[in-house]
């Protein structure tokens, strides 16, 4: 059972253009929702979050949008750039102790 | 500040040999502890959680066990490994509200 679900596996940009990165996922009782950035042989890292009480939230070139009925959220990030290429994964939690991780997304942002 | 640490980096296992990965947690404490797998191609399946010393629970029945004999130390082991246990594992700790996880570098598992 796929709770969270990243459809597109790759996705390429032109540099200096947006890049929309979609997840979608199905229990109603995750509370936040994260994205996490990941390069080859290394570990993710955290890029950012938002609480399910919100729809919105910015930090620098990166937003996430958060839309509860749709189940949908989404990572906008402004403008791209070649060190953004990488694999993005989507994640959600219920505040307690899982978190539940998308299959990801590659991102290559072509110079 | 806090850091995470794996090791070995790398390994090359034979089939049915025994496995023991090492995950150790410093500049926090009583930290929620996770064992993560990313196969080839795949995203990241949840293997164990632990929410204190000798407190482990499992997510996906299979030939690999975890446990945390420490506040900070977590171990991921195998009696006998299989093909298909190869794959990038990774330990992780979190912090709240927001279950914010943070990482260690991995350990990337060959099992031939």
């Amino acid at each position: 059972d796929q709770q969270v679900k990243q459809n597109s596996p790759s996705l390429s940009v032109q540099e200096g253009r947006i890049s929309i990165l979609n997840c979608d996922y199905t229990n109603s009782m995750f509370d936040y929702f994260l994205w996490y950035k990941k390069y080859p042989a290394e570990g993710p890292t955290f890029l950012i979050s938002i609480s399910s009480i919100k729809d919105k939230n910015e930090d620098g070139r990166f937003t996430v949008f958060l839309n509860k009925s749709a189940k949908h959220l989404s990572l906008h990030i402004v403008p791209s750039q070649p060190g953004d290429s990488a694999v993005y994964f989507c994640a959600a939690s219920t505040g307690g102790f899982k978190t539940i991780f998308g299959a990801g997304t590659r991102l290559f942002v072509k110079a | 500040s806090q850091t995470i640490h794996q090791w070995p980096a790398t390994l090359v296992q034979p089939v049915g040999s025994p496995l023991s990965l090492e995950c150790t947690v410093e500049g926090t404490s009583n930290p929620n502890l996770y064992w993560y797998r990313q196969a080839a191609g795949r995203g990241l399946q949840l293997l164990f959680y632990s929410v204190g010393i000798g407190q482990i629970s499992s997510e996906v029945p299979q030939n690999l066990s975890a446990s945390r004999p420490q506040d900070r130390q977590f171990i991921l082991s195998s009696k006998k490994l299989l093909l298909s246990d190869s794959g990038f594992y990774l330990c992780a700790w979190t912090r709240p509200p927001n279950n914010e996880q943070f990482f260690g570098p991995g350990t990337r598992l060959t099992v031939l």
